[in-house]
């Protein structure tokens, strides 16, 4: 099947910083991909909408100009956390999407990244 | 908007039981129904999914999840529960290009 690779999967910073998360697609191309963040005992919840070459759309809520995301390729979207505070704590999971036929279309998740804040 | 809501936030059954976690959606279209699992600090993993055709889907480590359309419904279901099937599970609706709308989610607690 398609594999999406995260990285890192944890990391730590402190606070003011910012931090970047990769999500790749290692054996398709991804046209779109999205970005998730879940807060311990939380479901997951969509924060943008990326898309290659364009400007990723945010999900209502969600500070862009905190959470940049960048999909410079086909198989590669980035998210920098900026100014990273205590309360960006949390698990952000990315999906990309692939087309497995003309009328098929699924969304791989990447194993996510812990992101603490300190 | 779309939505889904999964009713039992922990389920807790014995190890050989039968399973049945329940999600309900609200969707205005022809919806795209996932169940994934995940467990503690790690990523999802795809159950089964339903697209179209047949409402009794079948998916991977022998759980199956059927299509209610009438009821706006799809449970997950396993005859026989395994420990290491413990985990949260999440099901979900999206849209025909992958954006995905999740449930609150279900832990489920195996007991030996």
């Amino acid at each position: 099947g398609a594999v999406v690779s995260q990285h890192p999967s944890w990391v730590i910073c402190k606070s003011g910083t910012s931090v970047k998360i990769e999500c790749r697609s290692l054996d398709f191309q991804a046209t779109t991909m999205f970005w998730y963040r879940q807060f311990p005992k939380q479901s997951l919840m969509l924060m943008a909408t990326s898309n290659e070459g364009s400007k990723a759309t945010y999900e209502q809520g969600v500070e862009k100009d905190k959470f940049l995301i960048n999909h410079a390729s086909l198989t590669l979207s980035t998210l920098t956390v900026t100014s990273a505070h205590p309360e960006d704590s949390s698990f952000y999971i990315c999906s990309a999407r692939a087309l497995l036929d003309m009328d098929n279309t699924e969304a791989f998740f990447g194993q996510g990244t812990r992101l603490t804040v300190v | 908007a779309q939505s889904v809501t999964q009713p039992d936030i922990h389920i807790t059954v014995s190890e050989g039981a039968s399973l049945e976690l329940r999600c309900n959606y609200s969707y205005g279209a022809t919806p795209y129904l996932f169940w994934y699992v995940q467990s503690p600090g790690q990523g999802l993993q795809l159950l089964l999914k339903y697209f179209s055709g047949d409402t009794l889907v079948q998916g991977i480590k022998g759980f199956e999840a059927e299509f209610k359309r009438s009821q706006s419904s799809f449970n997950l279901r396993k005859p026989s529960v395994h420990w290491s099937d413990a985990a949260e599970y999440f099901c979900a609706v999206g849209t025909s290009y992958g954006k995905l709308t999740f449930g609150q989610g279900t832990i489920l607690t195996v007991h030996p």
